[in-house]
């Protein structure tokens, strides 16, 4: 019954490959986030999705590109791997996507790209 | 400047005690205001939104200051659970999107 839930925990893998982060939320919210924590911990967000449509997408690099193919999925796949990648991938969703939402996270995606 | 600035600590704090954090935003036209808290290894989650008025839910207060543009979270009577980082967080733009300071980390001490 977890509420925000993310494949896979854990995610080791070599410099250049693609790799595909999932995640699911069972609350039946509109907007779904992706954000990346380093390892300085400063989390910051990458993309939000409501409803299935792009709202934000932050100057991120185009080897990552996020996918929603309902509004309770939404996936991010990361293509050519670099060192600078590894992180925690943190999912979220809100129930509206307005101003005093409250997110909820996910448990994370920890990748290390070796 | 960074749009949200926190101290990051450590605060090591005996068990009991009362600590306060503050954090500092850059743009005046942020509208609203959260604390979440990380344990080590976990997700972020809620601890509580700021009102304007202040607000308070149980041995936490959290406090806005606009002219001065800051937030503060209080916590009374501190306890072993308490241990944590906390997360500074506010909505600059209106929108969904939330901007989150690096985080304050929070020792408790038995």
């Amino acid at each position: 019954d977890t509420a925000v839930s993310q494949t896979p925990k854990y995610l080791v893998t070599q410099m250049g490959n693609d790799k595909s982060i999932k995640c699911e939320q069972n609350l039946g919210h509109d907007t779904m986030y992706w954000y990346k924590q380093d390892s300085k911990k400063f989390l910051k967000i990458m993309f939000s999705y409501n409803n299935k449509e792009l709202i934000i997408n932050e100057t991120v690099p185009n080897r990552f590109s996020p996918k929603s193919p309902d509004k309770a999925h939404l996936n991010l796949h990361i293509n050519s791997l670099e060192l600078g990648d590894s992180a925690v991938y943190f999912c979220a969703s809100s129930p509206r996507g307005d101003s005093t939402d409250t997110q909820y996270f996910g448990p994370g995606t920890r990748l290390t790209v070796l | 400047r960074k749009e949200v600035e926190q101290d990051p600590g450590p605060f090591n704090v005996p068990e009991g005690a009362t600590v306060a954090f503050n954090c500092t935003y850059s743009n005046s036209a942020s509208q609203s205001f959260f604390w979440y808290r990380q344990d080590c290894r976990k997700e972020p989650k809620l601890l509580m939104s700021v009102y304007s008025s202040g607000n308070e839910d149980g041995r936490f207060t959290a406090q806005l200051n606009r002219a001065s543009q800051y937030i503060s979270l209080l916590i009374r009577d501190s306890k072993l659970s308490d241990s944590a980082t906390y997360l500074c967080v506010v909505n600059i733009g209106g929108n969904e999107k939330l901007t989150f300071g690096t985080g304050t980390r929070l020792t408790i001490i038995p």
